[in-house]
């Protein structure tokens, strides 16, 4: 069974600093992975995704992760914030038992970027 | 524009009631899924669909109901018998094949008075 883990639940950084959030997750197939963002009282908006290929995806917003396969980690970065990032975050992963494509979220991580 | 809409954007009902959530989507894509969202435990799958006239259970389906008519609409009741049915509600829609983006509408918000 796959699963996911965002090892932070909040995550305080000042405006123009650097930030990452962490994502593991586990599979027991090949995976495809998800990075969405979520503004208050909105739904989830993709920022990127890995399907294959290149390790580094690049995404909206200047938002980059980097996908490390023996650490089975997926960490989202990005190397300045701004105001308008605060948001929830949300990493996923997503593969097909039976036929059907079943996706797992993370139970987010909330961003606050601090003037 | 494409997108998924969903109504209301806030609901209010009374204990007892049973509640139906609109979903519609006009990006021509086959499947369709309800999401659950409550603080602190992430997106939570109801039920999805993946063609017209066809439905699965997901993790928490007890106390819903959907169904799925038309390809563009996938609406969703809440029954009296979903015991703590208070949370953000998200509906999504992807072509159904792998790999694939799921694309959500901005959710409704229902609260049990």
């Amino acid at each position: 069974a796959q699963s996911v883990t965002q090892l932070d639940s909040q995550v305080p950084v000042f405006e123009e600093a650097p930030v990452e959030l962490r994502c593991n997750y586990s599979s027991s197939v090949s995976v495809y992975l998800f990075w969405y963002v979520q503004y208050p009282n909105q739904g989830l908006q993709l920022l990127l995704k890995y399907l294959s290929g290149s390790t580094l995806v690049k995404g909206i917003n200047g938002f980059e992760a980097e996908f490390n396969k023996s650490q089975t980690s997926f960490h989202l970065r990005k190397p300045s914030v701004h105001i308008s990032d605060t948001a929830e975050y949300f990493c996923a992963v997503s593969d097909r038992p039976g036929g059907y494509q079943k996706v797992t979220f993370g139970i987010g991580t909330k961003l606050q970027v601090i003037p | 524009d494409g997108g998924i809409t969903q109504s209301p954007k806030y609901l209010f009902r009374k204990e007892g009631q049973n509640v139906t959530l609109s979903c519609e989507q006009n990006l021509n894509h086959d499947a369709m899924y309800w999401y659950r969202q409550d603080p602190g435990q992430g997106l939570r799958l109801i039920y999805y669909s993946q063609i017209v006239n066809d439905f699965q259970k997901g993790d928490i389906a007890e106390g819903y109901s959907v169904s799925r008519e038309k390809k563009e609409s996938f609406p969703l009741t809440v029954t009296s018998a979903q015991k703590n049915p208070t949370a953000f509600y998200l509906c999504a829609s992807s072509r159904g094949t792998l790999p694939d983006t799921q694309y959500f509408g901005p959710g409704t918000r229902l609260t049990v008075l």
